[in-house]
């Protein structure tokens, strides 16, 4: 059974730096073929896809907000962390973690966590 | 990149009706489109992969179809539970999301 978790700060401050961590159990991320991604979702908006990370420790970041992201992995911990540099209230949102598998090498988000609210204030 | 739009964004319809949801790519994404149902306060929850197959323990009356640039979820006859918000999101060249269809009771 996949699991997985977003843990971190509930507000922020504007100019701060956010780390946020997902947690999951039910797989490993040193197994070939699969990743974590991060998806946020302003209230009453759409969802926003961040970034993501594979077992072999391969990225992708969002261009618009590739500057400001950073993702890493501990396989150890069964964690993979984000951090998004200068926050600003217009990244309040709830951000999800979720497992991403593939079916012909292409990658979709197939189990999510139940997500964080982040409030930045100003 | 891609632009994903949906129609309609806010659907009334009442149970036992059927029920389409279209959404449209700015370039072609061949089959590599999800769709994905949400409640208010929970997490995405996917129904639809690779455009046309079905996620393991959905139910039979949802279904997708389409290819290159205009895809449709159908629901057969909807029921209570289905009232909800849907997304589209493609991932054939990094992962865009639709902005969403409400599906509301009529």
């Amino acid at each position: 059974q996949i699991t997985l978790k977003e843990s971190g700060p509930t507000l922020v401050k504007s100019t701060q730096t956010l780390t946020l961590t997902c947690t999951f159990s039910g797989f490993s991320l040193s197994t070939s073929g699969v990743g974590v991604g991060w998806i946020r979702q302003p209230p009453g908006k759409a969802l926003e896809w961040l970034a993501l990370i594979y077992w072999d420790d391969g990225k992708h970041y969002s261009p618009s907000l590739k500057s400001r992201l950073t993702i890493t992995k501990d396989t150890s911990k069964n964690q993979v962390v984000l951090t998004v540099t200068n926050m600003d209230p217009v990244d309040t949102a709830t951000y999800y973690c979720a497992h991403m598998t593939h079916s012909s090498g292409y990658y979709y988000f197939d189990y999510w966590g139940q997500g964080t609210l982040v409030t930045v204030s100003s | 990149d891609i632009q994903m739009t949906q129609s309609p964004s806010t659907l009334s319809a009442s149970v036992g009706d059927r029920v389409t949801i279209t959404c449209r790519a700015s370039q072609s994404i061949n089959s590599w489109l999800a769709w994905y149902q949400q409640k208010p306060g929970k997490a995405p929850n996917l129904l639809i992969y690779a455009a046309s197959s079905l996620q393991s323990g959905v139910p039979s009356r949802f279904s997708g179809s389409g290819s290159g640039t205009e895809f449709t979820l159908t629901i057969s006859s909807l029921q209570p539970d289905d009232f909800a918000t849907y997304h589209c999101q493609q991932y054939n060249s990094q992962w865009t999301f639709g902005q969403g269809t409400k599906v509301e009771i009529k």
